[in-house]
C-alpha cells in the first residue's frame, strides 16, 4: 500500500527553526509537495520538489531524497503566525496526490 | 483574483437526506479534484476531472457518491441518503494543466455534519 508518515506534533519557539520530517513509499513518485493549512481553512502551497536537494524560498526550505523516500520541510525564524498544520503529499505513478495526516506545529513564546 | 470557492461553506444534514456541494473552481483551470478530510487527518483523494471529463472517481466510498462537471468548470459533488460517517470537510481543488502536474489550489471547503 502507499504509506506517508509525519510527526504528529511539533512545539518550537517565536524566532528559532524547526524541521518537520516526512517518509513517504508510494506506488511510482512524481513530485512531493508541501501544503500549509490553518485550523479551519484550505491548504495552501508551500514548496514542491522533484529532484534531489533542496529548495529554498524566503524563511521556508524544503529538502527531497528520492532514494530514500525522505523529504523535509524546514522553518526558519519561526513566526506566531507560522502556527498550523503541514502537510506532505507525494504525486504517484498516475499523478494521484498522496497525502500525510499532516504535522500540527505549535509556536510558543 | 478569485480563487477556488466553494458553497455551503457548512452543511448539516439528517441522516439519510441527500446533500449537493458546489464548486467554482479558478477560471481556466483544466484540473478539477474533490478531496474529503476527517479532522485531523489529511485530505482523502475522491475524483478528478479533465474538463468535462470525470478521468478518476476511483476514491469515491460508495455508490451514494456522485460527481459531475457538466461545461468543465463549476462541479457538484452529491451524497445521496447522507450517512454519518460521511460528516467531514469536502474540499475542491483546481489546477492549471492537466492531470495535476502543478500545484493544486484549494477552496475552503464545506464541512459537512450529519446528525
Amino acid at each position: 500500500g502507499q504509506n506517508i508518515d509525519q510527526p504528529t506534533e511539533m512545539t518550537a519557539t517565536e524566532g528559532a527553526i524547526v524541521q518537520i520530517n516526512c517518509t513517504y513509499q508510494t506506488s511510482g513518485f512524481n513530485g512531493l509537495f508541501w501544503y500549509q493549512q490553518h485550523a479551519g481553512e484550505a491548504p495552501t502551497f508551500l514548496s514542491y520538489n522533484v529532484l534531489d536537494g533542496l529548495e529554498e524560498k524566503g524563511r521556508f526550505s524544503s529538502f527531497l531524497s528520492r532514494s530514500k523516500g525522505y523529504s523535509y520541510l524546514l522553518l526558519k525564524e519561526l513566526q506566531m503566525k507560522d502556527s498550523a498544520s503541514y502537510l506532505c503529499a507525494v504525486r504517484d505513478r498516475n499523478y494521484q496526490l498522496i497525502w500525510g495526516a499532516g504535522t500540527k506545529l505549535i509556536i510558543k513564546p | 483574483g478569485a480563487g477556488v470557492s466553494q458553497s455551503p461553506r457548512y452543511k448539516v444534514a439528517k441522516r439519510g437526506q441527500d446533500v449537493a456541494l458546489r464548486c467554482d473552481p479558478i477560471s481556466g483551470h483544466v484540473s478539477l479534484f474533490w478531496y474529503q478530510q476527517a479532522l485531523g487527518q489529511g485530505p482523502e483523494f475522491l475524483t478528478y476531472f479533465q474538463n468535462e471529463a470525470q478521468l478518476d472517481k476511483s476514491g469515491l466510498p460508495s455508490d451514494r457518491f456522485f460527481a459531475e462537471r457538466p461545461e468543465g468548470s463549476v462541479s457538484t459533488l452529491k451524497i445521496q441518503r447522507t450517512q454519518q460517517e460521511d460528516s467531514a470537510v469536502y474540499l475542491c481543488a483546481s489546477s492549471l494543466a492537466p492531470g495535476g502536474m502543478y500545484e493544486q489550489y484549494f477552496g475552503p471547503g464545506t464541512r459537512l455534519t450529519v446528525t
